[in-house]
């Protein structure tokens, strides 16, 4: 079956403007996460939605971040205001159970 | 703080060997282990798990070791195959469903 797909892969930006993200989780996985990555790192996580909420977003750095999944399916990243330390990969992931997530191939963010 | 430390960046194994990647913990409260494997310019695949009330999971070639008095554990390959060259991320869970990652390790497995 199909996995996580990410639109687009790449995105270059210039420094103050506004992106959106996009994310299709895995048919049937009521679970689906943001984490970044940057260069050397882990990923880091963003937010987490259970369903349609967001059940936990204590990852996003500051409010120029949002993130909705309106119908409990595809998720939207936000980002206001963009900055250069914006840039990374974006990786959104989407599980049936708590444990194993499935990532899917990332966003890579460029802020100029 | 880096809950999750994976101190060697890369290692170097021959085909057909044993490779041992490690990963330490400091957060008592994390109770799930998961490896993930990652190719360049994709994202993070599965590898294999451990509940924390286990000390060892086996899967094929693979296997993962959990010392919790330690807050350690390690994922062992099997003979090691060139295929298996990638960065390999350690990551840990609370009751809460968020994933912590180490910093990976880049194996490359030489034929």
């Amino acid at each position: 079956g199909a996995g996580v797909s990410q639109t687009p892969s790449n995105k270059v930006t210039e420094k103050g403007k506004y992106v959106e993200l996009r994310c299709d989780p895995i048919s049937g996985h009521t679970a689906l996460y943001w984490y970044r990555q940057s260069l050397g790192q882990g990923p880091e996580f963003l937010i987490y939605f259970q369903g349609t909420g967001a059940a936990d977003d204590s990852g996003l750095p500051n409010d120029r971040f949002f993130a909705v999944r309106p119908e409990g399916s595809v998720s939207t990243l936000k980002i206001q205001r963009t900055e250069r330390g914006d840039s990374a990969v974006y990786l959104c992931a989407s599980s049936h159970v708590r444990n194993e997530q499935f990532f899917g191939p990332g966003t890579r963010l460029t802020v100029l | 703080d880096q809950q999750v430390k994976q101190n060697s960046p890369s290692l170097s194994v021959q085909e057909g060997r044993i490779s041992i990647l490690n990963c330490d913990y400091t957060n008592s409260m994390f109770d799930y282990f998961l490896w993930y494997k990652k190719y360049p310019a994709e994202g993070p695949t599965f590898l294999i798990s451990i509940s924390s009330i286990k000390d060892k999971n086996e899967d094929g070639r693979f296997t993962v070791f959990l010392n919790k008095s330690a807050k350690h554990l390690s994922l062992h390959i099997v003979p090691s195959q060139p295929g298996d060259s990638a960065v390999y991320f350690c990551a840990a869970q609370t009751g809460s469903y968020q994933l912590t990652f180490g910093k990976g390790t880049k194996l490359s497995v030489i034929p």
